[in-house]
């Protein structure tokens, strides 16, 4: 079964500094999906990254970018310039890439943006 | 474009009573999934729907029940409603090929 943990429960930024958020997971599986998502007060889960286990380049969306190492099996997030608009739960997340699977969640890290 | 869309947003029930949730997927998402965000437990998978039938199912009761409609929206039944059921119930869709699931901004259930 894969697992995802997140060891971080909360972490603070002051606002334009960057952060990174950890991230490691359990599969046997060699080809699968890797998520974080971001859900602000407004409950509303919103993706922010995605990055495929076979591309060894790691993902970036504008401020947000991954390091992705597979043989490490970690995940980490990295939120750069961070602004306040960043505050909200981040879920790192597993699917497996064989069909269109369930998706694993981690527990989150809560991440407080500090003006 | 219309994203995943859920009612009720806030549903309070008592201890014993069935709840209802509503789902309606992005336009041309063929699958639904459900999951139960409670407090301190993380997001857990309930249901996975696609085209019409129960393709999987997480570690929940069976009075977890639900139901995909030939429009793809969706329902989710909870029977003998439990004060442990009190939760973020969560909705997302997807289509074949995309592997990104878009969710809904939830309904909040609470038993009395």
């Amino acid at each position: 079964a894969q697992t995802v943990t997140q060891s971080q429960p909360e972490m603070s930024v002051q606002e334009a500094e960057t952060v990174t958020l950890s991230c490691t997971y359990d599969t046997s599986e060699s080809n699968y999906y890797l998520f974080w998502y971001k859900q602000p007060p407004s409950r509303q889960m919103i993706l922010v990254i995605r990055q495929e286990a076979y591309k060894q380049q790691n993902a970036t969306e504008n401020r947000f970018s991954v390091n992705f190492q597979k043989a490490a099996k970690s995940f980490s997030l990295k939120i750069s310039d961070s602004q306040l608009g960043d505050t909200a739960m981040y879920f790192c997340a597993f699917m497996k890439a064989a069909s269109y699977d369930k998706v694993i969640f981690g527990p989150g890290t809560s991440l407080s943006v500090i003006p | 474009e219309a994203g995943v869309t859920q009612s009720p947003t806030h549903l309070i029930k008592t201890r014993g009573q069935q709840a209802t949730l509503r789902c309606s997927p992005i336009s041309g998402h063929t699958s639904v999934y459900w999951y139960q965000q409670a407090l301190g437990l993380g997001l857990q998978f309930l249901l996975w729907y696609d085209e019409g039938e129960e393709r999987n199912r997480g570690n929940f009761p069976p009075r977890f029940s639900g139901r995909q409609f030939p429009n793809y929206s969706s329902e989710l039944n909870v029977n003998a409603l439990e004060l442990e059921d009190s939760a973020l119930y969560l909705c997302a869709s997807t289509f074949g090929g995309l592997n990104i699931q878009y969710f809904g901004a939830g309904t909040r259930l609470s038993v009395l």
